[in-house]
């Protein structure tokens, strides 16, 4: 079946760091890939997706680049900000009837 | 006004009490879903309904069961809830030309005492 593994939090940066979260996925066929963005007491948001093989998802400064052949969809941001403090999470899409498949999640704490 | 609301935001309830919890959207959308996040774990799919008629079971629907009333309400219920069913639960919708993007709505948190 469809999995998705990140890399386990929390990440702590100083503001204006480089940011990356991996994640890798198992999968047939050729599924959509998503990050969401949890902001503390809030519902998930949509932050990116690609969907198919070397597409670049991208917003808000982040991307992530679709690697069909590593089956990963790392998430990538060149300089973090306090207000990006949040938990990220890697899903993995085409599981019928556009069904997520989540991975755990991975808390970023941005300090000043 | 959000899009995707969900009622109660927070919940307290004993061993063996039925509660539900109720979903409205007001994004046309035709899918709605169920989930329940706990620490460490992530989202996990309870239920989904494609539309008025149709209800799917999704990872982990012991326990649960949920009534599509119409197309814009999703009610999920614990008809004899149990203290690991304590948990952060999230309604989401998709729909349209971009049916892969899920909107969440912002959660209710239930404790089972």
């Amino acid at each position: 079946g469809n999995s998705v593994t990140q890399m386990e939090g929390p990440v702590t940066l100083s503001e204006e760091a480089f940011l990356t979260i991996n994640c890798t996925y198992t999968a047939t066929g050729y599924p959509s890939l998503f990050w969401y963005v949890q902001y503390p007491g809030e519902g998930l948001q949509l932050l990116l997706k690609a969907t198919k093989a070397d597409d670049k998802g991208s917003n808000k400064g982040f991307e992530a680049t679709y690697r069909k052949e590593t089956t990963s969809f790392h998430l990538e941001k060149g300089s973090v900000q306090v207000s990006d403090s949040a938990v990220y999470f890697c899903a993995l899409g085409g599981g019928g009837g556009n069904k997520l498949t989540f991975g755990t999640g991975t808390q970023l704490k941005v300090e000043l | 006004d959000a899009d995707v609301t969900q009622t109660p935001r927070n919940r307290i309830t004993k061993t063996g009490k039925r509660i539900m919890l109720e979903c409205s959207q007001t994004k046309g959308h035709d899918r709605m879903y169920w989930y329940r996040q706990d620490p460490g774990l992530g989202l996990r799919l309870i239920y989904y309904s494609f539309d008025v008629k149709d209800i799917n079971k999704g990872e982990i629907s012991d326990g649960y069961s949920v009534s599509r009333q119409a197309q814009a309400k999703f009610s999920l219920s614990l008809e004899s809830a149990i203290p690991n069913q304590t948990a952060l639960y999230f309604c989401a919708t998709s729909g349209g030309i971009r049916a892969d993007e899920q909107f969440f709505g912002p959660g209710t948190r239930l404790t089972v005492l």
